[in-house]
């Protein structure tokens, strides 16, 4: 099956300091999706990537899709204690039609 | 705030016990899934309803047995399970086919202990 290996798997950051999770596939994605998963809850879908090269942002998120759409990157810019959680990305499976989550990265943010 | 239901959050149950998990949704999508969460781990699918029928079951053991009554509602049946099946149960739904391009709702789960 699919493996998506997400950098780093822990981070700790200083509020206002800024975060990056990176995510790779070994085969290229048609899409893919970023979820965030706060402590003690579920999974909320934040984006989905389709396009080679496709950057988009929310707020002070960024997310970007690699040219040869075998990676992915979530950018936080001046973190806030509100963006505790674990990041995953998901893709599609190789050789299914199901998403494949990511390992994640958890985020602590330090007030 | 989710618009998946599922029921009960929290459910302790012996090895011989059968019990069964509940999820609903009221936003019309075809497709239904269950996911299994081990603490500090990604979602791994196990099942996949699309249009009612099951389209994926990603070789989890017997004793989960997924039912879809209709597009709304999702059950997994549990029987005669084992320790290493403590997780968070989560349910999810998504617009037409199950597909992998598709943006998942996620219920706010199912935390099973199994003792």
């Amino acid at each position: 099956g699919q493996q998506v290996m997400q950098i780093p798997q822990y981070q700790h950051v200083q509020e206002g300091e800024d975060f990056t999770t990176y995510c790779n596939s070994s085969t290229t994605l048609s899409n893919i999706q970023w979820y965030k998963q706060r402590p003690g809850g579920h999974p909320v879908f934040l984006i989905q990537l389709v396009k080679s090269g496709e950057v988009k942002k929310q707020k002070r998120l960024t997310f970007q899709f690699g040219e040869a759409k075998k990676n992915s990157s979530l950018h936080i810019t001046a973190t806030q204690t509100t963006d505790v959680g674990t990041y995953f990305c998901a893709g599609p499976d190789a050789g299914a039609n199901n998403l494949f989550f990511g390992t994640g990265t958890r985020l602590t943010v330090i007030p | 705030d989710t618009e998946v239901t599922q029921t009960p959050k929290h459910l302790v149950m012996g090895m011989t016990n059968k019990k069964s998990l509940k999820c609903e949704q009221h936003m019309g999508h075809r497709a239904m899934y269950w996911y299994k969460q081990k603490a500090k781990k990604p979602p791994e699918l196990m099942f996949v309803y699309s249009y009612e029928k099951l389209s994926i079951n990603e070789s989890v053991p017997s004793r989960f047995s997924p039912e879809c009554p209709n597009s709304s509602l999702l059950n997994l049946h549990l029987h005669a399970l084992q320790p290493e099946d403590s997780a968070l149960y989560l349910c999810a739904s998504s617009h037409r086919t199950g597909g992998s391009n598709e943006k998942l709702f996620f219920g706010s789960g199912t935390q099973l202990s199994v003792l």
